[in-house]
Parts: structure tokens; sequence; C-alpha cells
């Protein structure tokens, strides 16, 4: 499976973006990014995903690395909502998911 | 549609005793896959199934871990013989086709076991 690195926390004011990093140096052509969270008490949900373009829908933005070998999923404006562990994750058609620790992120009013 | 339902959220056990999950993935979902997690780590891939075959199990599912869906609509997860290290959140997921570039596998709430 192809492994993805990401800081084990963050922290982010309320109402200001945050850019949460994640480093997959080994990814083949095949992988896609996919980005989930998981709020407190609750699975994970689905945020975003994406294979060579930049990415945005309703809850976030996806920016992609030229070479591919890193990602940044980007909130515009956190809210305290926003408090969660983020996963990055990488697969490619007909794997499963493999999760990281992920990202937690915290949201300071 | 309510969305994947996990039944019974909370269950509390004794070292030994078997217990029984039950997922209910969303209806037009083909496929269905149970995690497990553990407090501070992300979900671990147990199995799924695409309808009522069983198509992959991780070796984290040992003999006392049986998973099954009859009918290729609901699904149970029981253990036999619980031990204490079987304390965790049993999470389950549905979605239509392979993930991948369809992108997303809806999860439940989850079902929280703690053995004694």
């Amino acid at each position: 499976d192809a492994k993805t690195t990401q800081p084990n926390s963050m922290e982010s004011n309320e109402e200001e973006p945050v850019h949460l990093p994640c480093n997959h140096s080994t990814i083949s052509g095949t992988d896609y990014i996919h980005w989930y969270r998981q709020l407190p008490s609750q699975g994970p949900e689905y945020v975003i995903h994406g294979l060579t373009s930049n990415v945005n829908n309703r809850m976030a933005s996806l920016a992609i690395a030229e070479d591919r070998k890193s990602s940044t999923l980007i909130l515009h404006r956190a809210t305290l909502r926003d408090a969660a562990v983020y996963y990055c994750i990488l697969i490619s058609h007909g794997q499963n998911f493999v999760f990281g620790p992920g990202t937690r992120l915290s949201v300071l009013p | 549609d309510t969305g994947v339902s996990q039944d019974p959220r909370h269950k509390i056990t004794k070292r030994g005793q078997n217990v029984t999950f039950r997922c209910d993935p969303i209806s037009e979902h083909n496929r269905l896959y149970w995690y497990r997690q553990t407090l501070g780590q992300g979900p671990e891939f147990l199995t799924y199934f695409q309808n009522e075959a069983q198509l992959e199990k991780s070796r984290l599912l040992s003999d006392r871990f049986s998973a099954e869906r009859p009918k290729g609509s609901f699904s149970t997860l029981e253990i036999q013989r619980t031990e204490q290290g079987d304390s965790a959140m049993y999470l389950c997921a549905s979605s239509w086709g392979a993930i991948g570039n369809t992108g997303e596998l809806f999860f439940g709430e989850g079902s929280r076991l703690t053995v004694l």
C-alpha cells in the first residue's frame, strides 16, 4: 500500500484558513489522493479526492503538487466544527482504504 | 436515506463472552466494509463484501471473528470468546462499487466494544 506522512497535530484559529499537508513520495500513477475526516465520536466522513488537478468542493480545496508527491487540504475558514482528525489516503481502483494516524486539527476560538 | 447504521452503539461484555454487531448499509450500496479502530489510531481494515460474497479478509481477522452478509444487505460481525484486546470501535462502511476514482466511502457511527 502506498504510504502517506502527515503531521500528528495542527492548530488553527477560528475563521482563518488551514493548510493540512500530506507527503506521499511513493505515489504511483494510478493512485488517487483522498481526504477523510473524523469528528469526535463519529465515523470518518469523506472530504475530497483528486488525481492530478486541484479540486474544490463545498467543504474544502485540494491542492496537488505538480509531481504529485505531496498534497494540501485547504479549509478556507476554519470553524469549531472542523476540529477533527484528518486522514490523507492513497488508493488505486479496487483497493481498500488504509488509514494512517492522521492529523489532529484543533481550532481555537 | 438514513445512511449507514450500526447496532448496538455500545457494548460492554465480560472476557470470554460472544458479541455480535449489526450493520445496515446505504440501501443501494453493494459493497460493505468492516474496520476496527483503537484509541489514537486510524481505522484498520478487517474485511469487505461485495453483495453477499466476502472478498477479502485482513490477517487482523482472527478465527474468533466471523462476518456475514447473508442476503447482500445487512451484515453481522461476531466475535467469539472475547479478549480484552478486542476492546475497540468497530466501524462499518459501504460504497457503490470499488472505491478509488469514485471517491466516497460512507461510514456508520460505530459500535464501541469494551471487554472487561
